[in-house]
């Protein structure tokens, strides 16, 4: 149990439903991530929150919205998404001040229809 | 970011030790060394990190070669639970806005045999 918590552990959705990940954690940490884990590729970074500011977006479609409403809360909003949109979602989390951990939750497994 | 090489698969016997090699001949002298592991239905999890000198923890050694174009993360006795795909990752400490913001290869996938 790393702290950081994501719901639902699973989602199946069609391409013209709109549904959002949530991701949460208590643990004080003031930086937030999402990250994409698509079978058999690496996980890939989509974006950055610092103090529920977006410091990066690693180019990744207009489908994917993010919103960061405080330090502990972390959602991924999808709309009218593709199959090849099918992946393992992260959250992960780093503490203030600690540049080289990240605490990763356990991830929503999406299915795209 | 310099590039990672890790061998895909490694297998091992349970209570015995284990070391994973990474060959990162491109590092420089800013990258911190890191290694994540990720077990089965589970998102990564840090396990170690260290820049030039060996490092230990509660979970593993970090052992960095002295050219450091070559690290390996020792498992001091392996158990069923260390089963995982093990990820051997650079990261440029010079970038401020680095932090977090991990390359993931493909790692090396333990397996622990009882």
């Amino acid at each position: 149990e790393t702290g950081v918590t994501q719901t639902p552990r699973h989602l199946v959705m069609g391409m013209t439903n709109k549904k959002s990940l949530k991701c949460e954690q208590h643990l004080g940490h003031n930086a937030m991530y999402w990250y994409k884990q698509s079978a058999k590729k690496p996980l890939e970074l989509m974006f950055v929150y610092n103090f529920k500011e977006q410091t990066e977006n690693n180019s990744v479609p207009s489908r994917f919205s993010p919103e960061c409403p405080n330090s502990s809360h972390l959602f991924l909003h999808l709309h009218t998404l593709q199959p090849e949109d099918s992946a393992l979602y992260l959250c992960a989390s780093r503490p203030l001040g600690d540049y080289e951990k990240l605490f990763f939750g356990s991830g929503t497994q999406l299915s795209v229809l | 970011d310099a590039k990672t090489t890790q061998p895909n698969s490694m297998e091992s016997n349970e209570e015995e030790p284990v070391h994973l090699p990474c060959n990162h001949s491109t590092i420089s002298g800013t990258d911190y060394i890191h290694w994540y592991r990720q077990l089965p239905s589970q998102g990564p999890e840090y396990v170690i990190h260290g820049l030039t000198s060996n490092v230990n923890n509660r979970m593993a050694s970090l052992a960095i070669a002295e050219d450091r174009k070559s690290s390996t993360l020792i498992l001091h006795r392996a158990t069923l639970r260390d089963a995982a795909v093990y990820y051997c990752i650079l990261r440029d400490v010079v970038s401020g806005t680095s932090y977090g913001k991990l390359t993931f290869g493909q790692g090396t996938i333990l397996t622990v045999h009882p």
